[in-house]
């Protein structure tokens, strides 16, 4: 089957921009993560979904950022009035569970750069 | 924030050396994964520690667990230059994975 699929997967963008990073889990996992990476360095949490609604969402930066997964499925991190300070890898995870003994399946990341 | 913190950050050696990578927290996890990351690829996951103490072998790779369940170590044995990539631990804390710092590991042919 499919991996965790990730699109685009290299957005640049103007500061003060609107974006939308779109993530598609592996299907039947119902644990969604978002991380934000940066270069050689480990992925910082950004927010936890479980099943349709954010179980965990004090990664999040600051109210510019916001995720949702309407139908436990497919999710979607969203940045609004975009900053350079923004300009990292977003990955994505899922797993079937969301507990330690349940692996995380990550996406290869959308790269984003704000100019 | 739970911080994991991993040691050496950066790492180069020749092919055929021995390596330990550690990872350590001042917070007890009820797990911690360990994976291997390569440039333009999320991390793959190398192995789960559930119990306090635990030692898996995954071929020329040991994981070890602390007995408090606070900090792990990553040894490989005879190093290759397939083991390149970025080396990350990740705490569950029951709600959420923290991740490590990262260790960049070079093998050099």
């Amino acid at each position: 089957g499919a991996g965790v699929s990730q699109t685009p997967s290299n957005k640049v963008t103007e500061k003060g921009k609107y974006v939308e990073l779109r993530c598609d889990p592996i299907s039947g996992h119902t644990a969604l993560y978002w991380y934000r990476q940066s270069l050689g360095q480990g992925p910082e949490f950004l927010i936890y979904f479980q099943g349709t609604g954010a179980a965990d969402d004090s990664g999040l930066p600051n109210d510019r950022f916001f995720a949702v997964r309407p139908e436990g499925s497919v999710s979607t991190l969203k940045i609004q009035r975009t900053e350079r300070g923004d300009s990292a890898v977003y990955l994505c995870a899922s797993s079937v569970t969301g507990t330690g003994v349940s692996p995380l399946h990550f996406g290869n990341g959308t790269r984003l750069t704000v100019t | 924030t739970q911080l994991l913190e991993q040691s050496p950050q950066f790492l180069s050696i020749q092919e055929g050396e021995n390596l330990t990578v550690y990872c350590n927290s001042s917070s007890v996890f009820s797990s911690l994964q360990w994976y291997r990351q390569e440039p333009g690829e999320g991390p793959v996951l190398l192995v789960t520690v559930v119990t306090g103490g635990e030692v898996k072998k995954l071929k020329r790779l040991t994981f070890q667990f602390g007995d408090a369940r606070k900090d792990s170590s990553l040894h490989i044995t005879a190093a290759q230059p397939g083991d390149t990539g970025l080396y990350l631990c990740a705490g569950d804390s029951g709600n959420q994975f923290y991740f490590g710092t990262g260790t960049s590991l070079t093998v050099i042919p």
